[in-house]
């Protein structure tokens, strides 16, 4: 258990609405990270983070934001929530040590349905 | 731009092997492999560090060479708890934090 926690879980919105997709963890891990997943594009990075305030963008960071204001929070932003952005969206961690344990981590993953 | 998976699916029988590969179009630092069940997040397999290194768990093993920027997945003597989806991940760029995944295997094993 990496101590990963996504909010929500499940989400259906109207088009046009701004989203907020929580990712706590307890960990005080450096290294978070959004990805989505949808059929046929396997996980795609959304945005990144290396540390609070430090965030950088992914392959498909339009219509998303991030922000990092703590070490544990990792908060992903539909500004405007389009139907195509109706996705599965993992929270990731990494640990970033040295040797066999730097690999990501998984939440759970949050279901979003814009219709 | 991402590393390429193939084959995109593969069916088995059980009993049957199967090799997954993974090509990247930067140089590879190191690769790790993940297997995806329906429904749940993806699941850390293991971790390449070295070019040319093969790892084992259980039937399951991989090698990667550096200078073909290539990892392989095999899966030897396949059991039904095989079936899922394997990726391929690795960061993106040597010392940079961008982790990006392969574009994925899908593979079910028939008993």
């Amino acid at each position: 258990d990496a101590g990963i926690t996504q909010s929500p879980r499940h989400k259906v919105t109207e088009t046009g609405t701004p989203v907020t997709l929580r990712c706590h963890q307890t960990e005080n891990h450096r290294y978070m990270y959004w990805y989505r997943q949808d059929p046929g594009h396997g996980l795609r990075l959304i945005h990144y983070s290396y540390g609070v305030k430090d965030t950088d963008k992914g392959e498909v960071s339009d219509g998303y934001s991030v922000s990092r204001s703590k070490t544990e929070d990792f908060l992903l932003t539909l500004e405007s929530a389009t139907s195509s952005q109706t996705s599965v969206y993992f929270c990731a961690i990494r640990p970033a040590q040295q040797g066999t344990m730097d690999t990501i981590y998984f939440g759970e993953g949050s279901w979003l349905t814009v219709v | 731009q991402q590393p390429v998976q193939s084959p995109q699916a593969v069916i088995l029988r059980e009993g049957e092997d199967a090799v997954i590969n993974c090509s990247s179009s930067k140089a590879l630092y190191s690769v790790h492999w993940y297997r995806q069940k329906h429904g749940e997040a993806p699941v850390f397999l293991m971790i390449l560090l070295k070019g040319g290194e093969q790892k084992g768990h259980e039937k399951i093993s991989a090698s990667f060479n550096e200078k073909k920027q290539q990892s392989s997945l095999y899966l030897t003597a396949s059991q039904l708890s095989y079936s899922g989806t394997y990726f391929c991940g690795t960061e993106w760029g040597s010392g940079t934090y961008k982790y990006i995944f392969g574009t994925g295997t899908r593979l079910k094993v028939l008993a």
